[in-house]
């Protein structure tokens, strides 16, 4: 089965540029959405088709993804970014998550 | 304002049922792929199934795959999960979530506050 596989922590200082990765086979060809997660709150979504923002999500969250990894990054980051964020995309009739990466801001 | 209410979780004994129920409002819910997506205590998201807009197309992961059954009511506006001989395992927060569009293979621009389940004797 497909799998994505996202590094388990990242760590950023405040205004800085935070990039998170997810990587998988051939990633690129296909689509790939991002989620961010705080404590006790449902999964927000941040980023979908690969470099799309919903409604509402500000423009310091930005994606991009080519080859086998898809890279969601966040600029000028703020201590309210500090959350779980887990990638996903669709593979052979499924939905595939990737294990999620904690994000720290200090 | 688009608006996802799970319900029906709660503890239930292992070999047991529930069926979960997802009351949406503020689209066209005949329009969207939804989805069941769960998540255990302290582990990351695992998706469990997705039904197409007409109901007609399901799909299932491993772990869901002969004990769950996902279905929708497109008069109700509303979303199952049909959950049998419920496992250990089973238990997690179950999320209901609304595709970004038609295609099942979307992603998801809306998710509900998730509802508790429970398997234990």
């Amino acid at each position: 089965s497909y799998e994505l596989t996202q590094p388990p922590s990242v760590s950023v200082s405040p205004g800085q540029t935070a990039n998170i990765t997810c990587s998988g086979d051939k990633l690129g060809d296909k689509y790939a959405s991002w989620y961010q997660q705080k404590p006790g709150q449902s999964p927000v979504q941040v980023i979908y088709q690969d470099t799309k923002r919903p409604s509402g999500i500000p423009e310091r969250f930005s994606g991009f993804n080519s080859g086998h990894t898809a890279t969601l990054t966040i600029s000028g980051t703020q201590g309210m970014d500090e959350a779980d964020y887990y990638c996903q995309t669709w593979d052979s009739s499924a939905v595939v998550f990737g294990g999620g990466t904690k994000l720290t801001v200090l | 304002e688009v608006q996802l209410l799970e319900s029906g979780g709660g503890l239930v004994q292992p070999g047991g049922s529930l069926t979960l129920s997802c009351a949406a409002s503020g689209f066209t819910f005949s329009s969207y792929a939804l989805s069941w997506v769960r998540q255990a205590p302290g582990k990351g998201l695992e998706w469990v199934s997705t039904i197409s807009v007409t109901g007609i197309t399901t799909y299932y992961a491993a772990s869901a795959k002969g004990h769950f059954t996902i279905s929708r009511d497109n008069s109700m506006n509303t979303l199952y999960l049909q959950m049998n001989r419920l496992r250990a395992e089973d238990t997690a927060v179950y999320y209901c979530a609304k595709g970004n569009d038609y295609y099942e293979s979307s992603g998801y621009d809306f998710w509900g506050q998730g509802t508790l389940v429970t398997v234990s004797s």
